[in-house]
């Protein structure tokens, strides 16, 4: 059974980073693309990124000036840096894989991150 | 202002069967696979329908895909109490380089 689990700060205050971590069971890293993606309270969906099996990346390009992702093959974790946060990076996010780029088939339970002073 | 445009509601009754659109261009649902997620109330979303037309294995063959042209459609069958939910396309588009999505529907089951 694949599992994915979000762990971090649920509280970042203005201009600093948000950075999340997600730890998957049941599945290699590896072996799949890992990817991020948020809902603001009360809003949609928004893709963020993701990095494929070859550790390859792929940003919004409304994010990519702030967004980095990356592997830890060793702890089958992968992570999230979100730089210069605002109110409106205000969301939950997400962690998901699936065998392509564009969708996902194993979803994170989801953690709130507020950006706060 | 979402890239691709879904009704905000839509309702049924038990054993209605419901059609939810997704409107988009030729730069997204006109070139590429759409997919569709349920989320249910409080959790994360879920993945209904990939490659257009695809089941995830357990998904119920009430949930159906379908596109065409630069529109795509989720039909739920035999609608329950536990589809209600709210229900999310995406696609890839070329032009922005990014996978987007719909601004989601909520289908309420009266």
């Amino acid at each position: 059974q694949v599992q994915l689990q979000e762990s971090g700060p649920g509280l970042v205050k203005p201009s600093e980073t948000l950075s999340l971590t997600c730890t998957v069971s049941g599945a290699s890293v590896s072996s799949n693309y890992c990817s991020w993606i948020r809902q603001p309270p009360g809003e949609g969906l928004e893709w963020i990124g993701y990095i494929s099996y070859s550790g390859t990346t792929d940003y919004n390009p409304s994010l990519k000036s702030r967004v980095t992702i990356s592997v830890d093959t060793s702890k089958n974790q992968f992570s999230l840096k979100l730089s210069s946060v605002t109110a409106a990076d205000t969301a939950v996010y997400y962690c998901a894989r699936g065998p392509a780029s564009t969708y996902f088939d194993y979803w994170g339970q989801g953690t709130l991150v507020a950006v706060s002073s | 202002q979402s890239v691709l445009t879904q009704p905000p509601s839509t309702s049924g009754t038990p054993g209605q069967r419901v059609t939810i659109s997704c409107s988009g261009s030729s730069s997204n649902i006109g070139s590429n696979y759409v997919y569709w997620y349920q989320q249910l109330p409080g959790t994360a979303p879920k993945l209904l329908i990939y490659r257009t037309n695809q089941r995830p294995s357990g998904v119920p063959d009430r949930f159906s895909g379908s596109k065409s042209g630069t529109s795509a459609s989720l039909a739920i069958s035999g609608l329950r109490s536990e589809d209600e939910a709210d229900y999310y396309c995406a696609a890839w588009d070329d032009s922005l380089s990014a996978l987007v999505f719909g601004g989601g529907t909520k289908v309420t089951v009266l």
